[in-house]
């Protein structure tokens, strides 16, 4: 399995509120990904980074922010977390030469 | 954005059943990966495939790249309980920089009770 974390892997938040998902991998793959996913729509791009720093949006990038600091974390950041974004959040990586992702396990957000 | 058409939706399989799916693009695909997620878990590759016509397994598993390079199926064979699930496809466009992939809705399998 390859190696990706997600922290954490369950939150409960209330609306307006800051919310901070974090991905960590051990793989020292270039590109990560992160991905909501919500009945009926299948998975849906948020951002992706391909490199420190470099980061770019996806198909559902509004209200989301990430940052890439360390090859190794990905973090995803709702500003002011809305009931819209309730959903299950994946982070994927994947290597250089290759499309094949990888997927973590996945954290579960409620926005009440 | 573009998805793929990905059927069916959903499927009632009876243990040793064969199960076929399939995705469709309207564009031409130089990628077709194939995905299985279980419940509370994250997607799990299963079969990569990288050039038209080709034919890769794993294990009851067969997926094959269309010659058109605009579909790929997805055969299980046998199928067994643990095979339920959500199956999803995923295919790139071109061989450029972007590493994005166009995903399909999935196909969720059921066991008959």
């Amino acid at each position: 399995d390859a190696g990706i974390t997600q922290s954490p892997r369950h939150k409960v938040t209330e609306t307006g509120t800051p919310v901070t998902l974090r991905c960590h991998q051990t793989e020292n793959h270039r590109y990560m990904y992160w991905y909501r996913q919500d009945p009926g729509h299948g998975l849906r791009l948020i951002h992706y980074s391909y490199g420190v720093k470099d980061t770019d949006k996806g198909e559902v990038s509004d209200g989301y922010s990430v940052s890439r600091s360390k090859t190794e974390d990905f973090l995803l950041t709702l500003e002011s977390a809305t009931s819209s974004q309730t959903s299950v959040y994946f982070c994927a990586i994947s290597g250089t030469d290759t499309y094949e992702q990888y997927f973590g396990p996945g954290t579960r957000l409620t926005v009440t | 954005g573009q998805q793929l058409n990905q059927s069916p939706q959903s499927m009632f399989i009876q243990e040793g059943e064969d199960v076929s799916m399939n995705c469709t693009s309207s564009s031409i695909f130089n990628t077709w990966l194939w995905y299985k997620q279980d419940p509370g878990e994250g997607p799990v590759l299963l079969i990569a495939l990288y050039k038209a016509g080709e034919l890769t397994s794993n294990g009851r598993l067969t997926a094959q790249f269309g010659i058109t390079r605009k579909d790929s199926f997805l055969n299980i064979s046998a199928s067994i309980p643990s095979d339920v699930g959500i199956y999803f496809c995923a295919g790139k466009e071109g061989f450029d920089s972007n590493y994005q992939l166009i995903w399909g809705a999935g196909t969720k399998l059921i066991i008959k009770p």
